[in-house]
């Protein structure tokens, strides 16, 4: 049962707009919120996050929105570049255990 | 820092062979994760750690899989024995006391079970 759940595989996006990514949750317990980004042959790296106390957080061309009614959080990039081209995961937990639940992930392809 | 370190990179075997992973986690960073990458399941977490004890490990998928951590700068993933649908890439992730929320993932190993 996948709690956590990226429902496009794979997003194309013209260099300079937005891209967009999308993510739900089931667990109501979740309550932090994380997005990695992997490129091939790589580990997962940490981009930005967000706590269920916030609806908003910016961390220069990244913006991570949470809607806890909807159990759904999104990650806009603005502008896109082609070296954010990558497979993005979504990340949930409850904060009490760190147990850190991921998605099955997004392959953005930026293109020039 | 050199980061998370994971050996080997790749992994080929014989489907009833046992398999050692091994990773070294960031001097003192006290969590440690392992995780499996697929394309349907996207990045599984298997077990986890706290100061060389395990937390959790109900991602295990059976008893053919154990994890040991027997301290702070090593741990190891071993499958015995391996099949086919073990294949996949096997990260292991530490993070650090002041810094939850953001784990350090290694280069993972790519196992292939033939």
């Amino acid at each position: 049962d996948q709690q956590v759940k990226q429902n496009s595989p794979s997003l194309s996006v013209q260099e300079g707009r937005i891209s967009i990514l999308n993510c739900d949750y089931t667990n109501s317990m979740f309550d932090y919120f994380l997005w990695y980004k992997k490129y091939p042959a790589e580990g997962p790296t940490f981009l930005i996050s967000i706590s269920s106390i916030k609806d908003k957080n910016e961390d220069g061309r990244f913006t991570v929105f949470l809607n806890k009614s909807a159990k759904h959080l999104s990650l806009h990039i603005v502008p896109s570049q082609p070296g954010d081209s990558a497979v993005y995961f979504c990340a949930a937990s409850d904060s009490g255990t760190y147990k850190y639940i991921f998605g099955t992930g997004t392959r953005l392809k930026v293109l020039a | 820092d050199a980061g998370v370190i994971q050996s080997p990179r790749h992994e080929v075997t014989e489907m009833g062979q046992e398999v050692t992973l091994r990773c070294k986690p960031i001097s003192g960073h006290d969590y440690l994760f392992w995780y499996r990458q697929t394309m349907m399941r996207g990045l599984e977490l298997l077990i986890y750690f706290n100061n060389n004890v395990p937390i959790d490990d109900s991602g295990m998928p059976e008893d053919r899989f154990s994890a040991k951590m027997p301290n702070a700068s090593f741990s190891t993933l071993k499958i015995q024995p391996s099949e086919p649908r073990d294949s996949a890439v096997y990260f292991c992730a530490s993070s650090h006391p002041d810094r939850r929320e953001k784990l350090f993932f290694g280069s993972g190993t790519q196992l292939s079970v033939l």
